[in-house]
């Protein structure tokens, strides 16, 4: 149980799209999702935590306008990264709990290659 | 603010040879701890979690992690490795998840 899917794993757009990408709780309710971004050689930082229903709370140094997300179920939150540039091109990771106090469960990641 | 580090950023060993993944976390107040495993272009694993109890906990592929309150280490070790366990693993720290740089695991024949 817990699985977590994350759509698309992998993206090539050019600079100035917007791309979003989607995290799914496939057989739990989620609570609360995580959005993490990933550099080469790097740990995972976490860019914000989101709750369903309400508004996602961002990381310091974190872009809200550019980076935005939505928690609109208790399975489903997407991230769009508006007017994408290089410096966005990064590995980004959703990951989802049924609650605070429980375990992070990660999805697969998305790579994003902004050209 | 919580940190978590791992001393080693890259550990090479023989397959079948014995390997400690080192971790220290730096929360004093009650922790939980966390070993996840990342294969190249895909997303983080859990491998094992401290959270209460005993203060060894094991995972179901052979690797096993001590809780040691004094030293605030959670270091990762496995007797046996083989070629597969070659990945990046992450310690993490709970309460707002915190990961440590990873290291990377790998298993040469």
């Amino acid at each position: 149980g817990a699985v977590v899917s994350q759509h698309p794993s992998w993206v090539i757009c050019k600079s100035g799209t917007s791309v979003k990408i989607e995290c799914r709780s496939l057989d739990f309710q989620a609570t609360t999702m995580f959005w993490y971004r990933q550099f080469p050689k790097q740990s995972l930082m976490l860019m914000a935590t989101s709750n369903e229903g309400s508004k996602a709370t961002y990381e310091q140094g974190v872009e809200k306008d550019k980076f935005l997300i939505n928690h609109a179920s208790l399975t489903l939150s997407t991230l769009t990264v508006t007017s994408a540039h290089p410096e966005d091109s990064s590995f980004y990771i959703c990951s989802a709990s049924r609650d605070d106090d429980q375990p992070q469960h990660f999805g697969d990641g998305t790579r994003l290659s902004i050209l | 603010a919580q940190s978590v580090t791992q001393l080693d950023s890259q550990v090479p060993v023989f397959e079948e040879a014995p390997v400690e993944l080192r971790c220290n976390y730096s929360s004093s107040v009650s922790v939980y701890l966390f070993w996840y495993v990342q294969y190249p272009n895909q997303g983080l694993q859990l491998l094992l979690k401290y959270l209460s109890g005993s203060t060894l906990v094991e995972s179901i592929n052979g690797f096993e992690a001590e809780f040691n309150k004094s030293q605030t280490s959670f270091h990762l070790r496995k007797p046996s490795v083989h070629i597969s366990d070659t990945a990046e693993y992450f310690c993490a720290e709970e309460g707002k998840l915190t990961f440590g740089q990873g290291t990377i695991l790998t298993v040469h024949p």
